[in-house]
């Protein structure tokens, strides 16, 4: 059973820093790595696509890596702002049809100024 | 489109009382999800639909959640009897696509007393 795992949970840096947010799933047969954001009270919005034959996807301050074979994947935060605080969830498509998307549990980021 | 409308925001109940969640999905999307969130265990998938046919259920946690899609633009999710480990957040979000391209609601806090 794929299992996704976030490291670190939490996170505080002072505005300006850059910054890389960690994931890790059990089974490398994946179909996609999404990375998403969540605000307090919101639902999720989804920032980064990566399929399984890409190495990476940019987005603005946004840079998205996945190396499947040894089942990490990182989003690195250029520039950090205070409006970059929230919650980040990766998440992960898998090869079987019919499989739904599975979370992991997040890291809240919180950006100072 | 208004976008994965979800109702009610909030909803505070008794122990043993019956709730009905509600989900009105992007109009076109042939998934429709039904996920819970807690602190403790993260985005759980509860089931998911694909033209409003249910596929995988297995996330349901037990006999008192049901969960039906009467037509393509509306779903319920509901508790009977609902029981204070049901507190949580439920999200509902729709898709084109199994494993991507997901549209989250705002979500339904829900808080059994």
């Amino acid at each position: 059973k794929q299992e996704v795992t976030q490291i670190p949970a939490a996170l505080s840096v002072p505005e300006g820093e850059n910054l890389v947010l960690n994931c890790s799933f059990t089974d490398s047969a994946i179909y996609n790595l999404q990375w998403f954001r969540q605000d307090p009270g919101k639902g999720l919005t989804s920032l980064l696509l990566i399929q399984s034959s890409q190495r990476e996807q940019t987005s603005g301050r946004l840079n998205a890596s996945l190396d499947k074979s040894s089942g990490r994947s990182t989003l690195y935060i250029a520039a950090s702002q205070p409006g970059d605080s929230a919650t980040y969830l990766c998440a992960v498509g898998a090869n079987q049809a019919g499989t739904a998307l599975i979370f992991g549990k997040g890291t809240t980021l919180s950006v100072s100024s | 489109d208004a976008g994965v409308i979800q109702s009610p925001r909030h909803e505070v109940t008794e122990m043993g009382q019956e709730v009905t969640l509600r989900c009105k999905p992007i109009s076109g999307h042939d998934y429709l999800f039904w996920y819970r969130q807690t602190m403790m265990r993260g985005l759980e998938l509860l089931i998911y639909f694909n033209n409003n046919v249910p596929i995988d259920d297995s996330g349901m946690p037990e006999d008192r959640f049901s969960a039906k899609m009467p037509n393509a633009s509306f779903s319920t999710l509901k508790i009977q009897p609902s029981e204070p480990r049901d507190s949580a957040v439920y999200f509902c979000a729709s898709s084109l696509h199994v494993n991507y391209g997901y549209t989250f609601g705002s979500g339904t806090r829900l808080t059994v007393v």
